[in-house]
C-alpha cells in the first residue's frame, strides 16, 4: 500500500524559503522507473506541477519556477525534500507530494497535502 | 492558466450521463497517455483514470474514458451525489518535460 505524507511549516514570512519534507511508504524510490513529485493548489483553483525526482536521481522542474525550486531525496530514509525560495503571498497554497509509477506519467498516488501561508 | 483546457462546470440530475472534456496540443495529450483525478471538497485528488480509459480497482465501472487525437474526455454514467466532486485530467508534456494539468471541472448534481 502507498502512502505519502507532508510536512513543513503552515505559514512562512515573505521572502523566507519554505523546506517541505514528503515520508512515503509501500515503495522505494531506488527501484528503477519511480518518482516522487510535488504539485501545489492554490485555494480554490486548479493544480500546479512543481518539480519531480526519479530513482536515477533525474530531476524535473517546472519552467515558471525552476530558479527557486530545489528538491532531494533520501532513499534510506524514504523521504523527498522540495525547497522553494523567495516566497510570496501569491504562493499560499495547499502542497501535494506524490507517487509517479515511470518517467513520462503523471502521478497516481497523492499524500494528503499540507496548506501553506505566506503572510507576514 | 492551465495547459489543458477543461470546462469550468458540468451538471446533471441523479442518473444522467454527464462527459467532460480536455483539450490539449500534439506535445501532450496527443503523445501521451491522459489521466483523470477526482478531488472531493477538502481532500487530496485520487486517480480515477490512468492511461487514458483504464480505472485503477475499486473505481465504479460508472467513470469511463477516451481519448482521440489530442482530446480526451471524462464520462460519467448513472450519475450520483456523490460524484459531486472537481475533476482533472492530466498528462506529460514532452515540451514543458513533465505533468500539466487541466484547470479542472465541477461537477454538480442537481
Amino acid at each position: 500500500q502507498i502512502t505519502l505524507k507532508e510536512s513543513g511549516p503552515t505559514l512562512v514570512k515573505p521572502t523566507q524559503t519554505l523546506t517541505l519534507t514528503c515520508t512515503f511508504s509501500g515503495f522505494s524510490l531506488s527501484t528503477s522507473g519511480v518518482g516522487v513529485g510535488w504539485i501545489r493548489q492554490p485555494p480554490g483553483k486548479a493544480l500546479e506541477w512543481l518539480a519531480l525526482i526519479y530513482w536515477d536521481d533525474d530531476k524535473r522542474y517546472s519552467p515558471s519556477l525552476k530558479s527557486r525550486l530545489t528538491i532531494t531525496k533520501d532513499t534510506s530514509k524514504n523521504q523527498v525534500v522540495l525547497t522553494l525560495t523567495n516566497m510570496d503571498p501569491v504562493d499560499t497554497a495547499t502542497y501535494y507530494c506524490a507517487h509517479a509509477h515511470s518517467k513520462w506519467l503523471p502521478p497516481d498516488y497523492w499524500g494528503q497535502g499540507t496548506l501553506v501561508t505566506v503572510s507576514s | 492558466q492551465s495547459v489543458l483546457t477543461q470546462p469550468p462546470s458540468a451538471s446533471g440530475t441523479p442518473g444522467q450521463r454527464v462527459t467532460i472534456s480536455c483539450s490539449g496540443s500534439s506535445s501532450n495529450i496527443g503523445s501521451n497517455y491522459v489521466y483523470w483525478y477526482q478531488q472531493l471538497p477538502g481532500t487530496a485528488p485520487t486517480l480515477l483514470i490512468y492511461n487514458s480509459n483504464e480505472r485503477p480497482s475499486g473505481v465504479p465501472d460508472r467513470f469511463s474514458a477516451s481519448k482521440s487525437g489530442t482530446s480526451a474526455s471524462l464520462a460519467i454514467s448513472g450519475l450520483r451525489s456523490e460524484d459531486e466532486a472537481d475533476y482533472y485530467c492530466a498528462t506529460w508534456d514532452d515540451i514543458l518535460s513533465g505533468p500539466v494539468f487541466g484547470g479542472g471541472t465541477k461537477v454538480t448534481v442537481l
